[in-house]
């Protein structure tokens, strides 16, 4: 079935940090991957997306890139700010597959001035 | 836009009543809305897929008879967890489906159960 693993966190970086967060999937059918960011106390908001390989999703100075040789879209930042400290979900949505977002488990970011 | 709206934010309520989430999205239709479960440090867990028009579909292990859910518009699901326990506090979190596939999250609603 179709699955997400993403690294385990926390993650605790300095201002203006370099910023990596592992994803990899598996999945039937065509995914979509997706990105999503759930500040403290809120709900998930879509950071970015890519539909098809080599897609390079970006927003907000984040980028990932749909890797299907290696099943991987890892998120990256050059530069973290303090207010980008929130857990992040990696998930796919795979059409003729689950036909589910699927989502990994999520990755804690702490970023400290 | 897509903008998706629950009610309340927060909700207490004493072990044995029922507790009623709404989901609306504000500027779209939605013929599908998903409603999740958010354990403290944990990922989503999808719990049923509410279709307009018709029944919910459930996810293995989820009781339909304790987690009612209506969808009888194209803007509006509900969620009615019926005779909460403290098991049942959690975090509720709905989506709707904009277009082909793409979820937008509504903000979540914090159940706490005495």
């Amino acid at each position: 079935g179709d699955s997400v693993t993403q690294m385990e966190g926390p993650v605790t970086l300095s201002e203006e940090a370099f910023l990596t967060i592992n994803c990899t999937y598996t999945a039937t059918g065509y995914p979509s991957l997706f990105w999503y960011v759930q500040y403290p106390g809120e709900g998930l908001q879509l950071l970015l997306k890519a539909t098809k390989a080599d897609d390079k999703g970006s927003n907000k100075g984040f980028e990932a890139t749909y890797r299907k040789e290696t099943t991987s879209f890892h998120l990256e930042k050059g530069s973290v700010q303090v207010s980008d400290s929130a857990v992040y979900f990696c998930a796919l949505f795979s059409q003729g597959g689950s036909e589910k977002l699927v989502f990994g488990k999520g990755t804690k970011l702490t970023v400290n001035p | 836009g897509a903008v998706v709206s629950q009610h309340p934010s927060r909700v207490i309520c004493k072990s044995g009543t029922s507790v009623k989430i709404e989901c609306r999205s504000l500027d779209f239709q939605a013929t599908t809305m998903f409603w999740y479960r958010q354990f403290p440090k944990q990922s989503l867990m999808l719990m049923a897929t509410s279709n307009e028009g018709s029944k919910a579909t459930y996810e293995q292990g989820v009781e339909k008879d304790k987690f009612l859910i209506n969808h009888a518009s194209l803007t509006l699901s509900t969620l009615t967890v019926t005779s909460a326990h403290p098991e049942d506090s959690s975090f509720y979190i709905c989506s709707a489906i904009k277009g082909a596939y793409e979820q937008f999250f509504g903000p979540g609603t914090r159940l706490t159960v005495l």
